[in-house]
């Protein structure tokens, strides 16, 4: 496998801050993608890292460092509606393949 | 923006039966379009890359004669489960690459299509 690891579940109070890590194997690398899903519904794209560092978009921001191979998503003024999966997936070799995925639980 | 459809978005059938998944790019082409299985709680698993004129490259583990992939044109692949059984029930996405794309990871998801085989 491509030995991607995430935590498997977190739980974080809404309006906190919280870091959703990811590790993966770094042999025929090329980027790190973050998606977001929703029970029963498709993955939506949240993030895409080619190269090292901190990528911001609102709340939402994304971190790569290709020499650990180690990536983050990082939440903040999290929201109710934030409580869904966080899929790490990288790509290479033209493939997309995708960890585990971390289950979010906002509560109030 | 890209959106792909998936058809039918849930189905039932009877064991032993085939179902045929419809997945279409509605405003781009694709040349590139991958099929992926959702167990639940689990993430998405790389069936096959389904390549427009071409045979489909399947992951291993992945029965090609159990899972048959047609993509005879730009917007539209296919993926038939034959014969199938309860253990095929899962939730099937379909994921699409623009063809004008300067990324062959630039992809865009279908809905997914919720199999239930009794």
């Amino acid at each position: 496998g491509q030995n991607i690891d995430q935590p498997t579940e977190m739980t974080a109070t809404e309006g906190a801050i919280v870091q959703i890590n990811c590790t993966y194997q770094t042999s025929g690398f090329n980027g790190l993608f973050w998606y977001q899903q929703h029970a029963g519904e498709a993955p939506t794209f949240l993030s895409y890292n080619v190269l090292d560092g901190l990528e911001e978009k609102g709340r939402f921001s994304s971190f790569l460092s290709r020499s650990k191979g180690y990536s983050y998503l990082l939440l903040k003024e999290l929201q109710m509606k934030d409580s869904a999966s966080y899929l790490c997936a990288r790509t290479g070799g033209f493939k997309t393949i995708f960890g585990a995925g971390t289950r979010l639980f906002v509560k109030a | 923006g890209a959106v792909v459809s998936q058809h039918p978005s849930w189905v039932i059938c009877k064991s032993g039966t085939s179902v045929k998944i419809e997945c279409r790019s509605l405003d781009f082409q694709a040349t590139t379009m991958f099929w992926y299985r959702q167990f639940p709680k689990q993430s998405l698993m790389l069936m096959a890359t389904s390549n427009e004129g071409s045979k489909a490259t399947y992951e291993q583990g992945v029965e090609k004669d159990k899972f048959l992939i047609n993509h005879a044109s730009l917007t539209l692949s296919t993926l038939t489960v034959t014969s199938a059984h309860p253990e095929d029930s899962s939730f099937y996405i379909c994921s699409a690459t623009p063809s004008a794309s300067g990324s062959s990871y630039e992809q865009y998801f279908g809905p997914g299509t919720r199999l239930t085989v009794t």
